[in-house]
């Protein structure tokens, strides 16, 4: 089954640049989805399709992908950014969705 | 604005089935996929199952496949997860989905939790 692999944890002082990768074998070739979860919350969409903002979601959030990685990058970090991020794709191979393990962003 | 929300999570005991509902309001229902998707406690997200708008194709995740049955009723705008022999892999918050059109998730529920107890 398809893997995803982002590193466990982040750390970012606010003001400053996240960044948070999401490994997968010929990543660039799908479709990369991003979800903040705050503590004893739901998930939130914040990237969809690779680099597309939803509706409300800071200009902060952006993301990329490119053959072996896609990224999420947070500019400008605030406390408020404190949460776990997970990357998400649909693999064609399996017809199933896939998760990536989470990373936990923490703002110094 | 979209409102998910779930309901049936409880303390199963062994050889007690389940069923959890999702109860959705402020979208046509009948035109978008749904999910079931789940967190073990302290742990990462997990796809569990897949239905199409219409309710003629599913999917399910390689862990609950042949254990669990997904299902949607359109008349009252309402989807279900039935889940049989339960173990304790299957303790988690249950959340229940919405599918953007293309394979994101882009509107949850609160979540319903569900704890095995033997």
């Amino acid at each position: 089954s398809y893997v995803l692999t982002q590193p466990p944890s982040v750390s970012v002082a606010p003001g400053q640049t996240a960044t948070i990768p999401c490994e997968g074998n010929n990543i660039g070739g799908k479709s990369v989805h991003w979800y903040q979860q705050k503590s004893g919350q739901a998930p939130v969409e914040v990237i969809f399709a690779d680099t597309v903002r939803p509706s409300g979601i800071p200009d902060r959030f952006s993301g990329s992908n490119y053959v072996s990685s896609a990224t999420l990058t947070i500019s400008r970090v605030e406390a408020g950014d404190e949460a776990d991020y997970y990357c998400q794709v649909w693999d064609t191979t399996s017809d199933h969705w896939v998760f990536g393990g989470g990373t936990k962003l923490t703002v110094l | 604005q979209v409102h998910l929300v779930e309901s049936g999570g409880g303390v199963v005991q062994p050889g007690r089935p389940l069923r959890l509902s999702c109860s959705v309001s402020a979208f046509t229902f009948d035109t978008f996929a749904m999910h079931w998707v789940r967190q073990a406690p302290g742990k990462g997200l997990e796809w569990v199952a897949f239905i199409s708008h219409d309710g003629t194709n599913t999917k399910y995740a390689d862990s609950v496949k042949d254990r669990c049955t997904i299902s949607r009723d359109i008349s009252k705008n309402t989807l279900y997860l039935q889940m049989n022999d339960l173990t304790p892999d299957d303790t988690a918050v249950y959340y229940c989905v919405k599918s953007r059109a293309g394979d994101s998730f882009d509107s949850w529920g609160q979540g319903t939790l569900v704890t095995f107890s033997s």
